[in-house]
């Protein structure tokens, strides 16, 4: 099973909004509402902030989103902040013997 | 407040054989799906294995099918994985998380991670 394709980085000016993309098949992505987003930042326990494509854990701020058209998922950050700098993965159930699939991460700077 | 402890980690030799265990509280553990998630040095979080809330069904990474077993104990609220047969490629901060699979499949708390070293 191939890993869910994200950009290697994305870069955006505090304040400003940026987007990461998560593309994969119809048996993944496509197929269910079951995209789910990650923060991590280094030697730290990752911490979701997303689920289900669109809704968010309590206490996750308002200024991440998510959303899905097709095979490919997004992950919209508003008001990009410094904290937010980070890596951020997405993943997904799949309809095969290895449920559970990641992207490869994204790298996010605040310049 | 959810914490998931996870043990084990170490140096070891290739081939050599390592149990991981993760140490759950402030959920009701025999409720959940549990998964371990690894990061390699440099790489992105990769997902290797799952199990039931019962403990009845398990699902493994093809790299990792048949060298190792995830287990746990709903009495003891524990998580384990017992890696043998170990390969540098096996060399990863492991994490355990719990699996939420109703209508949806996501990590939802994330532990620590402990440091498994596969070297000569």
């Amino acid at each position: 099973q191939s890993a869910l394709t994200q950009p290697a980085s994305v870069s955006g000016s505090p304040g400003q909004s940026i987007t990461i993309s998560c593309t994969g098949t119809s048996s993944d992505v496509g197929g269910y509402n079951y995209v789910s987003w990650y923060q991590h930042h280094p030697g730290k326990a990752p911490k979701l902030i997303i689920y289900e494509v669109t809704y968010r854990p309590s206490g996750v701020s308002n200024r991440f989103s998510g959303s899905k058209s097709g095979n490919t998922a997004s992950l919209t950050i508003s008001g990009l902040q410094p904290e937010d700098e980070s890596d951020y993965y997405c993943t997904t159930y799949t309809s095969s013997n290895t449920p559970v699939i990641f992207g490869g991460g994204t790298k996010v700077t605040v310049l | 407040e959810v914490q998931l402890l996870e043990s084990g980690g170490g140096l070891v030799q290739p081939g050599g054989s390592l149990r991981l265990s993760c140490a759950a509280s402030g959920l009701t553990f025999s409720t959940y799906a549990m998964g371990w998630v690894r990061q390699a040095p440099g790489k992105g979080l990769k997902w290797v294995s799952s199990i039931s809330a019962g403990g009845g069904t398990t699902y493994y990474t093809d790299s990792v099918r048949g060298r190792f077993t995830i287990s746990r104990d709903n009495s003891k609220n524990t998580l384990d994985l017992q890696m043998d047969s170990l390969r540098a490629e096996d060399t990863a901060v492991y994490y355990c998380a719990n699996l939420v699979v109703s209508g949806g499949w996501y990590f939802e708390y994330w532990g620590q991670g402990t440091l498994v070293t596969v070297s000569s």
